[in-house]
């Protein structure tokens, strides 16, 4: 069985420029998240969707961050315009079993951004 | 205060030797606990989870709860060169997971 893949797996771009990651999850997994982790710190929960809908969005860090999940198979997660903050690797995790305690998330290898 | 704390390390064993790693967290409603092993610049890798106070045996690792303490902890017994990696304690609540910063673990041959 495929894991959670990520593409790129890296990306370097501007200040200002635009930047699209994509998380394609385990197959069948209901729930997808995003993570990021910044230089140093721990790794931060960004959203979770529920199939195509946005379950938690609560850790996104502000409006230019846009996630999406059409059709409840891969996530895009696009950064318009990018910051030199907004740097760090991003996660994307995917688990089968909504609100079950045994519930496990199984991730990515990330995607590390580089905004200079 | 963070919700997930742990000791940033480096914790250094030799090969052979148990390795302890510690994790506290802050959200008493917290219902289910995993260690991540992530080795540099991989994803986290999932070792185990620990749903209910007591411990937990897979192979070299033992994962210990105390929910009154709020406490989690990771055993690795004959600990192996291989070992060396960052581990990272998660602890899920209501589909959230909040992640401690990570130990290092070195485990010097």
């Amino acid at each position: 069985e495929a894991g959670v893949t990520q593409f790129p797996s890296h990306s370097v771009i501007e200040k200002g420029q635009t930047v699209t990651l994509r998380c394609d999850p385990i197959s069948g997994h209901d729930n997808l998240y995003w993570y990021r982790r910044v230089m140093g710190k721990e790794i931060k929960f960004l959203l979770h969707f529920v199939k195509e809908s946005k379950q938690d969005e609560s850790g996104m860090p502000n409006n230019r961050f846009l996630a999406e999940r059409t059709g409840g198979t891969y996530s895009t997660l696009k950064v318009q315009p990018a910051e030199l903050e907004d740097s760090g690797v991003y996660f994307c995790a995917s688990s089968q079993l909504q609100g079950a305690i045994t519930d496990t998330q199984y991730f990515g290898p990330g995607t590390r951004l580089t905004v200079l | 205060q963070k919700e997930v704390e742990q000791n940033s390390g480096p914790l250094s064993v030799p090969e052979g030797a148990i390795a302890s790693l510690n994790c506290t967290y802050s959200d008493r409603g917290s219902q289910s606990f995993f260690w991540y092993r992530q080795y540099s610049g991989k994803s986290p890798e999932l070792i185990m989870s620990i749903y209910s106070n007591g411990d937990k045996e897979d192979g070299r690792f033992t994962a210990q709860l105390n929910k009154a303490s709020q406490y989690v902890s990771l055993l690795i017994r004959d600990s192996q060169p291989s070992d060396s990696a960052t581990y990272l304690c998660a602890v899920n609540n209501f589909n959230k997971f909040y992640f401690g910063s990570g130990t290092k673990l070195n485990v010097k041959p």
